[in-house]
């Protein structure tokens, strides 16, 4: 199965900028790099997908190096209600067509 | 109404019986998925259909199967639960990806809490 590292958990405060970083090995060559978002006692909601470079919208910005072996969920200005669990989602090429392994995901606390 | 939806949200039930959670969907989507949720494991994938007549394992699929009855219900059946099934137990569908990989965007329902005493 493919591995997918992301720090355990952030603390930021309103309004800064908080980048989290997702490793991901194996990831196959078609395949996305998608974000999501977790309240507790929810399902999680899809953030952002990208391939390659930089993709940007309104409510964050996702940048892949060339390798495509990681990725960096940035949220701008981050408030209280960003306070979730942020996971990288990834596909894994080495089971064929594929096993969807999200990372453990990123606890990221807002504090005022 | 919400476009994925899953009953029951809660259930309790006991060692060795057999627990059915269902979910539908109204999103039209031919991919759909079953995914649980420990404390501190993040989503871990059981099964996953990518049309009626197609049925996959997932990271975790022992002791647990599923059924596709229809482009917009898929269901999950513990045969004979144990406690180490007692977790959140999420559904998912999605459309094909941007390059016709796996990870277009899912869309979750609202889980079902299940306990097994």
């Amino acid at each position: 199965l493919a591995k997918t590292t992301q720090p355990i958990s952030m603390d930021s405060y309103e309004g800064q900028e908080v980048n989290i970083t997702c490793s991901h090995n194996n990831i196959a060559t078609n395949d996305y790099i998608t974000w999501y978002q977790q309240f507790p006692s929810q399902g999680p909601r899809f953030i952002i997908q990208g391939y390659k470079t930089k993709v940007t919208n309104e409510v964050a910005s996702l940048f892949i190096p060339a390798d495509r072996k990681s990725s960096t969920l940035s949220l701008p200005r981050v408030s209280l209600s960003d306070t979730a669990v942020y996971y990288c989602l990834v596909a894994d090429s080495n089971s064929g067509y594929s096993t969807l392994t999200f990372g453990k995901g990123t606890m990221l606390l807002v504090s005022p | 109404d919400a476009d994925v939806t899953q009953t029951p949200r809660n259930r309790i039930t006991k060692t060795g019986k057999r627990i059915m959670l269902e979910c539908s969907q109204t999103k039209g989507h031919d991919r759909m998925y079953w995914y649980r949720q420990d404390p501190g494991l993040g989503l871990r994938l059981i099964y996953y259909s990518f049309d009626v007549k197609d049925i996959n394992k997932g990271e975790i699929s022992d002791g647990y199967s599923v059924s596709r009855q229809a482009q917009a219900k898929f269901s999950l059946s513990l045969e004979s639960a144990i406690p180490n099934q007692t977790a959140l137990y999420f559904c998912a569908t999605s459309d094909l990806g941007p390059s016709g990989g796996v990870t277009g965007e899912q869309f979750f329902g609202p889980g079902t809490r299940l306990t097994v005493l």
